[in-house]
């Protein structure tokens, strides 16, 4: 595809419940990223893979988040245990490199998560 | 810790009008700032971006006024247009060789910006 798309757009869960959350990147895009946000609020960094490897997890808020990347393309974000603190939109965005043209990054829409 | 403080909220202009949002940040070691503009039900778009080395950088109607001293940084919009109605943010990235140079980016809050007709 032209961009970043994500599954699904949309996700409502019940509090307690696990949640996969689906990022493809661009085509040929090494570095990507996970990002929270909050209504009203600016996103966040969760994580960062470059290829297959995940480089950073700093911004993973509990145990419960997992992210993986096992071939280096698609990537998923799994919430385990879901809580109502965890409803925001998680956005994934793609770059080409980490060099300095690297940061230019493509978001997808989000996928919007709401825990009841 | 926020890294990057952004002003106002919320602004409303006349069509014809200027917009002007403003950031502050705090890390030295930023050395790129780019503004994202976000529309509803859509991820953030990247619009234009600066270097510290730059005090402007202009591009069609947007144009990013740089202050190395002050570590302040803003985005003007000319001519607004209702079109240009979306959330802006600000950020900037920070890389870090321990943690592979991601380039991870730190957002703003965000100014919501409404352009009347």
């Amino acid at each position: 595809g032209a961009g970043v798309s994500q599954s699904p757009r949309y996700k409502v869960a019940k509090r307690g419940q696990d949640v996969a959350l689906r990022c493809d990147p661009i085509s040929g895009h090494v570095s990507l990223f996970w990002y929270q946000q909050a209504l009203g609020q600016g996103p966040e960094f969760l994580t960062y893979f470059q290829n297959e490897a995940q480089l950073d997890k700093s911004g993973l808020p509990s145990d419960r988040f997992f992210a993986e990347r096992p071939e280096g393309s698609v990537s998923t974000l799994k919430i385990q245990r879901t809580q109502q603190e965890d409803s925001a939109v998680y956005l994934c965005a793609s770059s080409l490199a980490r060099t300095t043209s690297g940061r230019v990054k493509f978001f997808g829409p989000g996928t919007r998560l709401t825990v009841l | 810790q926020q890294q990057v403080k952004q002003s106002p909220q919320s602004l409303i202009v006349q069509k014809g009008g200027i917009s002007i949002i403003n950031c502050a940040y705090e890390n030295t070691a930023f050395d790129y700032f780019p503004w994202y503009q976000q529309f509803p039900g859509k991820g953030p778009a990247l619009l234009i971006a600066i270097r510290p080395d730059v005090s402007e950088k202009k591009e069609g109607r947007f144009t990013i006024s740089f202050n190395k001293s002050a570590k302040q940084f803003s985005l003007h919009i000319m001519d607004s247009q209702p079109g240009d109605s979306a959330t802006y943010f600000c950020a900037a990235p920070l890389t870090s060789i321990l943690t592979g140079g991601g380039n991870k980016l730190t957002f703003g809050t965000g100014t919501q910006l409404k352009v009347e007709l």
